[in-house]
């Protein structure tokens, strides 16, 4: 059974501070990786990641994905109170849905 | 002009009514998808339309029903409402040719009283 697990579920940190969040998976035709941000309604495309080591950037968020090892990493830098909401890894499967993670519930106190 | 519009925002109603949700995009997706968000914010695939044609349904009871009158448009009738339905439904939208993201509507909140 395909499998895509976040980690941590939560994370409370300062302004300023840099965050990790990761993603690993388990399926059984990977195609590709994508990554949202969900504050009070929709989720919101961040990236997608399709090749290893290929950083893709925006601002100060990037992610890198690693396909031998099977996990993507989202940093955010100089996190702002507006980063709080909750990181959606998702992976590509059969009919191009995308298969979720339970998320990262990131909150930047000020 | 909203890219991917979801109706209602909210539904409210009872146990063992039927009720249905709409979605419509203009952005001349060809693929479209309903996902469901439990309480505990995890977000599940529950179908996938191509071109009118259902290409996944997940294991989700027949109680839902995709319905897609044409390319625009895939809305979801529930039948039989149950205390579990209760959740925030997503309609996201897609190009399928090549790896695309997909847009995602604002969600219809559904609680089941």
């Amino acid at each position: 059974e395909d499998k895509v697990v976040q980690s941590p579920l939560s994370l409370v940190v300062h302004e300023g501070d840099t965050v990790t969040l990761n993603c690993s998976y388990e399926v059984t035709n990977f195609r590709s990786l994508l990554w949202y941000k969900q504050e009070k309604k929709a989720p919101t495309f961040l990236f997608m990641l399709t090749s290893s080591g290929i950083e893709k950037k925006s601002g100060r968020l990037s992610s890198i994905l690693d396909k031998k090892e099977l996990f993507s990493i989202l940093n955010i830098t100089a996190t702002q109170t507006g980063d709080s909401a909750v990181y959606l890894c998702a992976v590509r499967i059969v009919g191009y849905a995308l298969n979720f993670g339970k998320g990262t519930s990131l909150l930047v106190t000020p | 002009d909203t890219a991917v519009s979801q109706t209602p925002k909210y539904l409210v109603t009872q146990m063992g009514n039927d009720k249905s949700i709409k979605c419509e995009q203009n952005l001349g997706h060809d693929t479209m998808y309903w996902y469901k968000q439990d309480s505990k914010k995890f977000l599940k695939i529950m179908f996938s339309y191509n071109n009118k044609e259902l290409i996944i349904n997940e294991t989700v009871p027949n109680r839902f029903s995709p319905k897609s009158p044409d390319k625009a448009h895939l809305n979801l009738h529930i039948n039989s409402l149950e205390l579990g339905d209760s959740a925030v439904y997503f309609c996201a939208t897609q190009v399928t040719s090549g790896y695309n993201e997909q847009f995602f509507g604002p969600g219809t909140r559904l609680t089941v009283l």
